[in-house]
């Protein structure tokens, strides 16, 4: 079945430092990818999102590129802050099938 | 607009009670989804209602989780004799679901107790 693979946390940055979290999947037909976050004490919440191969998502300064050839959808920011600081969830919706497969979640600290 | 909601927020039940969670989905949202986020297990998919098809009950880990959903809108996800393996967070979403690629809007979650 389909399955969503994050690199394991958690991962300490410092302030204004780069990020990458990795996701890479497995599905049969060509799914839609998102990054959910969820920051502490409030529900989760849609972060970026993309519905075909090369698309690239982005919203608050995080980017995410859906690479077809490598099955992955790794979220980038080039300069992170202290309020970035939550717990990130990649995730798929096969073509018809609604349901979204979460990978396991990472959990990002940000020290400033 | 107001987002999605759910009640109780938190619930601690005794192992063999039932539990009745609520979820209000955004209004005009069809599409409503329960999962379930526990630490072992992370985030799970459990029953998704789209209108008035039949659901997709294809997470539901065992015949004691039942879900309805009434006029379309406010949902009730129901787990009969509670287990400690089903204490979690419940979330419910929903979306307007034209496609896959609609964004599903998450309610804060009941967080269940089974002691």
């Amino acid at each position: 079945g389909d399955s969503v693979t994050q690199m394991e946390g958690p991962v300490t940055l410092s302030e204004e430092a780069f990020l990458t979290i990795n996701c890479t999947y497995t599905a049969t037909g060509y799914p839609s990818l998102f990054w959910y976050v969820q920051y502490p004490g409030e529900g989760l919440q849609l972060l970026l999102k993309a519905t075909k191969a090369d698309d690239k998502g982005s919203n608050k300064g995080f980017e995410a590129t859906y690479r077809k050839e490598t099955t992955s959808f790794h979220l980038e920011k080039g300069s992170v802050q202290v309020s970035d600081s939550a717990v990130y969830f990649c995730a798929l919706s096969e073509v018809g099938a609604q349901k979204l497969v979460f990978g396991q979640g990472t959990r990002l600290t940000i020290n400033p | 607009g107001a987002g999605v909601s759910q009640s109780p927020s938190n619930k601690v039940t005794e192992k063999g009670k039932d539990v009745e969670l609520r979820c209000d989905p955004i209004s005009g949202h069809t599409a409503l989804y329960w999962y379930r986020q526990s630490l072992g297990q992370g985030l799970e998919f459990l029953i998704y209602f789209q209108g008035n098809s039949a659901p997709d009950k294809s997470g539901l880990p065992s015949d004691r989780f039942s879900a309805e959903r009434t006029g379309g809108s406010v949902s009730t996800l129901t787990i009969q004799r509670t287990q400690q393996e089903d204490s979690a967070v419940y979330l419910c979403a929903s979306s307007q679901d034209r496609a896959g690629t609609d964004t599903q809007y998450f309610g804060p979650g009941t967080r269940l107790t089974v002691l």
